[in-house]
């Protein structure tokens, strides 16, 4: 079967650096995306990887290594409005996406 | 441009009753989804148009769910009839059909089962 895993809950400070790991099963890849969703909002689109590598975007980085099924996201200088859901999704080899559960992130001052 | 635009934005509703929801995609987004999303999990595909078309709804329970795509550009969902498991928060997203555009998501619907 199709698999993403992310951790349930991370707590990290105001102004510090957090990483968000996602590990996926798929049958395929075409692709991994990440999602940032506020409590009662829609997801927002944050970064697509495809190849190995670093991609970055501001104060938040994507990393991607297809030969390990792994990712993260990397948020730095850390602020309150960042306090979200983030979700991992991956496009499998008949381009669907599989969603995992996602990440709840809760910053403290 | 204009985000993708959902109705109502919250129902209650009892079981057994219906309920149906509504979707405008941004405009020119061949491809247009529907999810259900229940508190703490991931989006779960309930459907996938490509234009007019059914690309995916290998998750829709077809036993009580419905949706089309008239024209190839709105798009209502329906439940008929409503049980209480239905109770989450409904999805529309499009995007333009490309692998790897990210898709657009509306404000969602918040349905309540009672």
């Amino acid at each position: 079967g199709q698999n993403i895993d992310q951790p349930t809950e991370m707590t990290a400070t105001e102004g510090a650096i957090v990483q968000i790991n996602c590990t996926y099963q798929t049958s395929g890849f075409n692709g991994l995306f990440w999602y940032q969703q506020h409590a009662g909002e829609a997801p927002t689109f944050l970064s697509y990887n495809v190849l190995d590598g670093l991609e970055e975007k501001g104060r938040f980085s994507s990393f991607l290594s297809r030969s390990k099924g792994y990712s993260y996201l990397l948020l730095k200088e850390l602020q309150m409005k960042d306090s979200a859901s983030y979700l991992c999704a991956v496009l499998d080899s008949n381009y669907q996406l599989i969603w995992g559960a996602g990440t709840k992130l809760i910053i403290k001052p | 441009e204009a985000g993708v635009a959902q109705s109502p934005r919250y129902k209650i509703i009892e079981k057994r009753q219906s309920v149906a929801f509504w979707c405008n995609p941004i405009s020119g987004h061949a491809t247009l989804y529907w999810y259900q999303q229940i508190l703490g999990q991931g989006p779960k595909l309930l459907i996938q148009f490509q234009n007019n078309g059914v690309v995916d709804d290998s998750q829709l329970p077809k036993d009580r769910f419905s949706a089309e795509r008239l024209k190839g550009v709105d798009s209502t969902l329906k439940i008929q009839p409503a049980k209480l498991e239905d109770s989450a928060v409904y999805l529309c997203a499009s995007s333009l059909g490309v692998s790897n555009s990210p898709l657009h998501f509306g404000n969602g619907t918040r349905l309540t089962v009672t």
